[in-house]
């Protein structure tokens, strides 16, 4: 079992609408929790980090449940701009190299 | 962006060929590593070095090996490419190791062994 799963996807969402992504993980000493995106054909970026007390950067919104072993990605008002692949990404423990999801795909219609 | 720089960006070979892959960074960030990306299977580790001549195996390094003689490059070498290898090959470099760094990618190196 991966460490790091989410639902491929893809989700296709009109212009506008609030989509959320869900990506769980196995490692319960996980402690540290990222989004990256990926453009088609292009290198992942830094989206933003995890925090426990949950954080928001503009339409992003992002929270770790770690009762549950969960994060979680909300963007409102999508854009066309947004339509990339979404990468969860997680560490393994202490100072090893971190372990990425195979990301789920986002598609903003017009 | 950070200076970072794979080549070569694009390559063909064939099958039992040695391919070596080049990783070369400005940035003096103490660790880089390599990552392929496969449909169905997302970014995988291959290898990855804290420091000149420190390098470590990840989640897929059989039939891969690497080395890191100074600090702005890392190279990967498959010995005898197999049509397996035909991936999308990403170097990532980061100043902090483990869980407290950004990872900051080249644009990848698209690999295809016939």
């Amino acid at each position: 079992r991966k460490e790091v799963e989410q639902d491929p996807g893809p989700f296709n969402v009109p212009e506008g609408a609030t989509v959320a992504f869900n990506c769980t993980y196995s490692n319960s000493a996980s402690q540290s929790f990222f989004w990256y995106r990926q453009d088609c054909r292009k290198e992942p970026k830094l989206l933003m980090s995890v925090y426990s007390s949950g954080n928001e950067d503009g339409r992003f919104t992002a929270q770790l449940n770690r009762a549950s072993q969960y994060i979680s990605l909300l963007i409102r008002d999508s854009k066309l701009s947004d339509s990339a692949t979404y990468l969860c990404v997680g560490d393994h423990s202490g100072n090893t190299p971190l372990v990425f999801g195979k990301g789920t795909r986002l598609s903003v219609i017009a | 962006d950070a200076g970072i720089t794979q080549s070569p960006r694009h390559k063909v070979t064939e099958t039992g060929t040695p391919v070596t892959l080049r990783c070369h960074q400005t940035e003096n960030h103490r660790y880089m590593y390599w990552y392929r990306q496969d449909p169905g299977h997302g970014l995988r580790l291959i290898h990855y070095s804290y420091g000149v001549k420190d390098t470590d195996k990840g989640e897929v390094s059989d039939g891969y090996s690497v080395s890191r003689s100074k600090t702005e490059d890392f190279l990967l070498t498959l010995e005898s490419a197999t049509s397996s290898q035909t991936s999308v090959y990403f170097c990532a470099i980061s100043e902090r190791g483990g869980n407290t760094g950004e990872l900051f990618f080249g644009e990848g190196s698209r690999l295809t062994v016939l």
